[in-house]
């Protein structure tokens, strides 16, 4: 089975500008969710969309938004960029359980804002 | 105040060394993960555990949820053990994920 993938897998954009992620999870999972790291704050969740609905949302503003799409396929989308947005943004999928889940995380995409 | 708290932060160790990474949180949880995050960014998910004790090769994992603190043990440590490890939380309202801020750890052949 193909493992959870993104794209792309580096970035370079302008402060302003906006940006947007794509990533494919493992076939059969309809989970996907989305985190953000960086050096100073470390590991972040920014939300989790399960059947093309936002099931969970962690603590950003509102310029970072997603989407599922309905082969479970998802986009995370930042507006109006700012220089603390550089970061490597993970994905992960997991399979469709209620409750805890185990992750399976894709390579990242690292974005540069300048 | 962090909900997930991991010691040491960074850790060396020679090869062949017992190692320990502890974890404490604060938050009702319904699952904890132990994660591994190589240099390059990828993470690969250890262990998810909601009691007890799991095991995995030489990597063995247990938590205590009444003390609300959990342990990743390596056995027989090894240079390609290299790399952070970072402890995670699902809480039991709202279903929100919390991280550690890692732990980097070294081993030396």
């Amino acid at each position: 089975k193909a493992g959870v993938t993104q794209t792309p897998r580096y970035l370079i954009k302008t402060r302003g500008q906006q940006v947007t992620l794509s990533c494919s999870p493992i076939s059969g999972h309809r989970s996907v969710s989305w985190y953000q790291q960086t050096p100073g704050q470390g590991l972040q969740f920014l939300f989790e969309y399960f059947s093309e609905t936002q099931r969970n949302k962690g603590n950003f503003p509102g310029r970072f938004s997603g989407r599922q799409f309905s082969n479970s396929r998802s986009e995370m989308n930042v507006s109006t960029l700012e220089l603390g947005d550089s970061a490597l943004y993970l994905c992960a999928s997991s399979l469709p359980t209620m409750g805890s889940y185990e992750q399976y995380f894709g390579p990242g995409t690292r974005l540069t804002v300048t | 105040k962090n909900e997930v708290e991991q010691s040491p932060q960074n850790l060396t160790a020679q090869e062949g060394e017992f190692i320990t990474i502890n974890c404490s949180y604060s938050v009702g949880i319904s699952a904890l993960h132990w994660l591994q995050q190589h240099p390059g960014g990828g993470i690969v998910s250890l262990f998810m555990l909601s009691s007890g004790k799991k095991k995995h090769g030489r990597l063995i994992a247990t938590i205590n949820i009444q003390e609300k603190h959990s342990s990743l043990h390596i056995t027989a440590s090894h240079p390609r053990d290299s790399a952070v490890y970072i402890c995670a939380v699902n809480t039991n309202t709202g279903n929100q994920f919390y991280f550690g801020t890692g732990t980097s750890l070294t081993v030396i052949p």
